[in-house]
């Protein structure tokens, strides 16, 4: 596969339910991101990775739980949602330098309960 | 703080008109990129172009045209003769050297509608 991909792709969970979504790059990037879309709201940044560590949490709820095992895969971890929660949950990658590009995978929709 | 303003919610032209997608940035920054992406329906951003603070010249892609203007820190988006399979939702993006930090200040987007 090429780029950068998302699983699932759609996702329906209960406020009580605890699910990953996961995104994969294969571009050869170390920097990853996690943003959340929602209706008529800008692109919110939640989190940025850059060579497997967090560098940036924009004060994103404790519900949201990222983690990074290595440069090509990235996980946001959910659990005890709630149904504001509800958007469409974009993965990015770049060139861990300033300035560069950041290349999105599909994003997952999620739908909480 | 850095800021972008894409002032028009939604677009709609005929096909083959040409259609002007407005952004304006705000950053105190003299270093900086600036980037447009596309949203088609499907859902997945694609990147279009990226084109840094020293360099202003215009820049044209087929149908696709670019006008950067730091003196009224504008970064405008021009479809030529535009086609229905441009209908998608187009964001303008900004990223400062800022120690360190790359994410990306996206504006709200311009819905672009091309009607056959």
């Amino acid at each position: 596969e090429t780029g950068v991909t998302q699983t699932p792709r759609h996702l329906v969970m209960g406020m009580t339910n605890k699910k990953s979504l996961k995104c994969e790059q294969h571009l050869g990037h170390n920097a990853m991101y996690w943003y959340k879309q929602s209706a008529k709201k800008p692109l919110e940044l939640m989190f940025v990775y850059n060579f497997k560590e967090q560098t940036e949490n924009n004060s994103v709820p404790s519900r949201f739980s990222p983690e990074c095992p290595n440069s090509s895969h990235l996980f946001l971890h959910l659990h005890t949602l709630q149904p504001e929660d509800s958007a469409l949950y974009l993965c990015a990658s770049s060139q861990a330098r300033e300035g560069y590009e950041q290349y999105f995978g599909p994003g997952t929709r999620l739908t909480v309960t | 703080a850095q800021k972008v303003t894409q002032a028009q919610t939604e677009i709609s032209v005929v096909e083959k008109e040409d259609v002007t997608l407005d952004c304006v940035y705000e950053t105190r920054d003299t270093t900086y990129y600036l980037f447009w992406y596309k949203q088609p329906p499907s859902g997945e951003l694609v990147f279009l172009i990226r084109r840094n603070s020293f360099d202003e010249q215009n820049e044209i892609s087929g149908r696709y045209s670019w006008n950067f203007q730091k003196s009224t820190s504008s970064f405008n988006f021009t479809i030529t003769a535009s086609q229905v399979v441009d209908s998608a939702v187009y964001f303008c993006a900004l990223s400062v050297l800022d120690t360190g930090r790359r994410a990306l200040t996206f504006g709200s987007g311009t819905r672009l509608q091309v009607q056959p």
